[in-house]
């Protein structure tokens, strides 16, 4: 079945650090991907998404490319702040209902 | 649009008890998901539903578990009779599927501890 792995955490950076979170996916088809991010205390919020080969989402300074020949979806962000710290999910959407990978916590340390 | 809403947002409640977490989905939207979410498993997935049907409930743990869409903005998981380890933060999520699937926007959860 569909699957999604992203990078074991957690993850600890200084600010304006650049940041890497690794994701890759299985699937049959041609699913469209996301990552969500989760606050503390707070449900899941969408933060950017591809909905095929070679999309780039982005979204508050956060980007993602869709690597069908890699099958890989990495976040990336050129400049980390403390208000990034949260927990990142990857998430795949085919035929199935939203499959997340286990998330990645960041911590961002002034 | 408020967004999906989840109540209540905390609940405890003794082993044995019976629990009702609510749902009300984003206005238009026809899919409705609950997942699970521990520090040990993740987000699990327990059910799905499409047009008010369930298509998939092979995430729903057991027989003590049931959820249900009494109409097309509204749905409940019930746990009866609920256990300690069925301590977890819940939450609903939905969207629209039509000819592409489509992002789920999530509820804030219902955090669930039972004694």
């Amino acid at each position: 079945g569909d699957s999604v792995t992203q990078m074991e955490g957690p993850v600890t950076l200084s600010e304006e650090a650049f940041l890497t979170i690794n994701c890759t996916y299985t699937a049959t088809g041609y699913p469209s991907l996301f990552w969500y991010v989760q606050y503390p205390g707070e449900g899941l919020q969408l933060l950017l998404k591809a909905t095929k080969a070679d999309d780039k989402g982005s979204n508050k300074g956060f980007e993602a490319t869709y690597r069908k020949e890699t099958t890989s979806f990495h976040l990336e962000k050129g400049s980390v702040q403390v208000s990034d710290s949260a927990v990142y999910f990857c998430a795949l959407r085919g035929n199935t209902p939203l499959v997340f990978g286990k998330g990645t916590r960041l911590s961002v340390i002034a | 649009d408020a967004g999906v809403i989840q109540s209540p947002r905390h609940e405890v409640t003794e082993m044995g008890q019976e629990v009702t977490l609510r749902c009300k989905l984003i206005s238009g939207h026809n899919s409705l998901f609950w997942y699970r979410q521990t520090m040990m498993r993740g987000l699990e997935l327990l059910i799905y539903f499409n047009n008010n049907v369930p298509i998939d409930d092979s995430g729903m743990p057991e027989d003590r578990f049931s959820a249900k869409m009494p109409n097309a903005s509204f749905s409940t998981l019930k746990i009866q009779p609920s256990e300690p380890r069925d301590s977890a933060v819940y939450f609903c999520a939905s969207s629209f599927d039509g000819q592409m699937t489509t992002e789920a926007f999530f509820g804030q959860g219902t955090r669930l501890t039972v004694v």
